[in-house]
């Protein structure tokens, strides 16, 4: 069993629906978690970054982290076609002198006209 | 602020040729460096890291290795590629907090 599941996808919706993604984990000693975004050929650009349980909120995105359920989730609010990309979560257990992320596989988003 | 460099952008290489990947990072100083692989379905791995000139840390046997010759300049080499060697480099640097930024990526195709 992977310790981070994410669904490939590809997921379509048309434009302005609001995009529910999400990551399940199997490892309670996760403590931080990312989402990233990777537009086709490009690295990844992060998006939200968050710390144990709780909301975060930055613009049309919002960060959900369920400790408890091991699930988190990244809502993006009035979608655009230009959010059309790949979204990885990651997450880490510890501030050792180097993080080191566990990522899931991704999950592809289409936004249409 | 910060930008990660990686080059090349594309690479083509036979089969038993040598490889050296470069990623530099300006304007920060002693980052963690950082390079995964990412193959189509499987997410990133990560390959090697490291906290400081000379350091590395190596998370997966394979035939490549890592250098870190200056404190913002980060290769990955390899002595002989193989066809399993073909993928998306990424390198990655991060600050005393746990989030990591990406580089552009190294295309590597090994035939």
């Amino acid at each position: 069993q992977k310790e981070v599941e994410q669904d490939p996808g590809p997921l379509s919706v048309p434009e302005g629906a609001i995009v529910s993604l999400n990551c399940t984990y199997s490892n309670s000693a996760f403590q931080y978690f990312m989402w990233y975004r990777q537009y086709s050929r490009k690295g990844p650009e992060l998006l939200m970054y968050t710390y144990s349980s709780g909301n975060k909120e930055d613009g049309r995105f919002t960060a959900q982290v369920d400790k408890s359920s091991k699930y988190i989730s990244l809502f993006i609010r009035d979608s655009q076609p230009s959010d059309s990309a790949t979204y990885l979560c990651a997450m880490s257990k510890d501030t050792g002198t180097a993080s080191k992320l566990t990522f899931g596989t991704g999950t592809r988003l289409q936004v249409t006209l | 602020s910060q930008t990660i460099h990686q080059w090349p952008a594309t690479l083509v290489q036979p089969v038993g040729s040598p490889l050296s990947l470069e990623c530099t990072v300006e304007g920060t100083s002693n980052p963690n460096l950082y390079w995964y692989r990412q193959a189509a379905g499987r997410g990133l791995q990560l390959l090697f890291y490291s906290v400081g000139i000379g350091q590395i840390s190596s998370e997966v046997p394979q035939n490549l290795s890592a250098s870190r010759p200056q404190d913002r300049q980060f290769i990955l080499s390899s002595k002989k590629l193989l066809l399993s060697d073909s993928g998306f480099y990424l390198c990655a640097w991060s600050p005393e907090t746990e989030t990591q930024y990406f580089g552009p990526g190294t295309r590597l195709l090994v035939l």
